[in-house]
C-alpha cells in the first residue's frame, strides 16, 4: 500500500490568486494522478502526472490554469491559477503502485478549497 | 458519449441485510472496473477489482459482478453494519495507463 499527504487540507483563497497544493508519498511510483471532486459530485480526473515527462491534461483542463509540477518519483505539485468561486472544489491526488501488477489507485485525504 | 450510472439515491438499509448497489455505463469497453469506499472528507478507499473475463470477486463481506453484456456491475455488502455506512464510487479503467473514470457514487447509511 501506499501512504499519501497532502497539503495544505484546506484553504480559503480570495478569487484571482493562485494555491499550489502539494502531494507527498511514502514510496516511489511512477503514475500520479490529480482529480478534482466538486461538492455532492464524483472525482473528476484532471491530469496524469509522470515523472520526467509532460502532465497529460483531461479534456476540460489546459496547463495554465492547472499547472503541475513532478520533480521525483514521490513528489508532485497541482497549481489552481488566478483562482474563481467555480474552482471550490477538493483536489485529491492519487498514484497507482506498480502498473502491471496492481491497478489499485492510493488516494490522498484531499485538499478542500473555497474560493471567495 | 460514454456515462457510468449509479444511484443518486441513498440507499438505507437495516443492520444485518444485504446492500446492493449498481453501476451501468454506456459506450466503454474497460478491461476492468474497480470499487472504492469514500468516507466524509476523505480519500476514496480501494475495495475491489474485477477483470472483464471474470464473472465474479469476492472479499470478505463483499462481492462484486461484473457484466460485460448488460454493461454492469453488482456491490454487495452482506450482513451490513452501521460501519459500512459511506459513500462507494464505481470507476472503469479508460485507458492502459490506468486512468480511472468515476461514477457519481451511492450513499449506503446502514441503521442499527
Amino acid at each position: 500500500s501506499a501512504v499519501i499527504s497532502q497539503k495544505p487540507s484546506r484553504d480559503i483563497c480570495q478569487r484571482g490568486t493562485s494555491l499550489t497544493i502539494q502531494c507527498q508519498v511514502d514510496s516511489q511510483v511512477t503514475m500520479m494522478f490529480w482529480y478534482r471532486q466538486q461538492p455532492g459530485q464524483s472525482l473528476t480526473l484532471i491530469a496524469t502526472a509522470n515523472q520526467g515527462s509532460e502532465a497529460t491534461y483531461e479534456s476540460g483542463f489546459v496547463i495554465d490554469k492547472f499547472p503541475i509540477s513532478r520533480p521525483n518519483l514521490t513528489f508532485s505539485t497541482l497549481t489552481v491559477s488566478n483562482m474563481s468561486p467555480e474552482d471550490s472544489s477538493i483536489y485529491l491526488c492519487s498514484v497507482e503502485l506498480d502498473r502491471g501488477r496492481s491497478e489499485t489507485q492510493y488516494f490522498g485525504p484531499g485538499t478542500r478549497l473555497l474560493v471567495l | 458519449s460514454q456515462k457510468i450510472e449509479q444511484n443518486s439515491e441513498a440507499l438505507n438499509i437495516q443492520e444485518g441485510k444485504t446492500a446492493t448497489l449498481t453501476c451501468n455505463y454506456t459506450n466503454y469497453s474497460p478491461a476492468y472496473l474497480q470499487w472504492y469506499r469514500q468516507d466524509p472528507g476523505r480519500g476514496p478507499v480501494f475495495l475491489l477489482l474485477i477483470r472483464e473475463n471474470e464473472k465474479e470477486k469476492r472479499k470478505e463481506r463483499l462481492k462484486v459482478t461484473f457484466d460485460t453484456t448488460l454493461k454492469q456491475s453488482l456491490f454487495h455488502i452482506t450482513a451490513s453494519q452501521p460501519a459500512d455506512s459511506a459513500t462507494y464510487l464505481c470507476a472503469l479503467v479508460t485507458d492502459s495507463w490506468g486512468k480511472l473514470q468515476f461514477g457519481s457514487g451511492t450513499q449506503v447509511v446502514v441503521t442499527p
